[in-house]
């Protein structure tokens, strides 16, 4: 079974910060998703990446997918209090449904 | 724009009741999910649907648990006989298509309390 490990777990920063969180798995990813989820709400997709080294951008956040495909990791800057939340990553195609396999995910909060 | 629609928000049962959490899935879509996710522990895969049967389960869902797409428009996931470890939030999801970038669309959840 894959491992999602994802740090740092809690992530406090006050507003215009630079931080990056990260995700590991144990096995090499079919596709990689980060999410994030706001309280009480579902998670939204943010970014699929597929091709190892692969690096997107979205806005003030860079998504940076590993050579080997099996890390990856999210670059805010200037982080916003409306970045606070929930960001999860997860394999996306973990059988043959396509069913998620989620990280345990980094809280991040930022405040003014 | 179009979502994924899961009702009660929140449920509130008694330990060896029977819930029924409802989902409307986005209208053309064709492959659903329900996940679950208990306070503190990351979002776990429950079990997938598509053309009206249980295409994967995962280890958790085993034989109280039962999904079903009753008419056009509703998916259910109904848990015979609740335990308080069944309490955390329910989340459906629904997706167009079976590819990799297909992006899969969540509702905003139930969460069921067991009591």
């Amino acid at each position: 079974t894959q491992l999602l490990e994802q740090s740092p777990q809690f992530l406090s920063i006050q507003e215009g910060e630079n931080l990056t969180v990260y995700c590991n798995s144990s096995s090499v990813f079919s596709s990689l998703q980060w999410y994030r989820q706001e309280p009480g709400e579902g998670p939204v997709l943010l970014v699929t990446v597929v091709t190892g080294g692969e690096v997107k951008k979205l806005k003030r956040l860079t998504f940076q997918f590993g050579d080997a495909r099996k890390d990856s990791s999210l670059h805010i800057t200037a982080a916003q209090p409306g970045d606070t939340g929930l960001y999860l990553c997860a394999d996306g195609h973990s059988n043959s449904g396509y069913a998620l396999n989620f990280g345990k995910g980094t809280s991040l909060l930022v405040t003014p | 724009e179009p979502e994924v629609t899961q009702t009660p928000s929140h449920q509130v049962t008694q330990m060896g009741q029977e819930v029924i959490l409802r989902c409307v899935p986005i209208s053309n879509h064709l492959y659903f999910y329900w996940y679950r996710q208990i306070l503190g522990q990351k979002v776990e895969f429950l079990v997938s649907f598509y053309n009206n049967e249980i295409s994967e389960k995962s280890e958790i869902f085993d034989d109280q648990f039962s999904v079903e797409r009753p008419d056009g428009s509703n998916f259910t996931l109904k848990i015979r006989s609740t335990k308080l470890e069944d309490s955390a939030m329910y989340f459906c999801a629904s997706r167009g298509q079976l590819v990799l970038l297909a992006e899969a669309f969540f509702g905003q959840g139930t969460r069921l309390t067991v009591v």
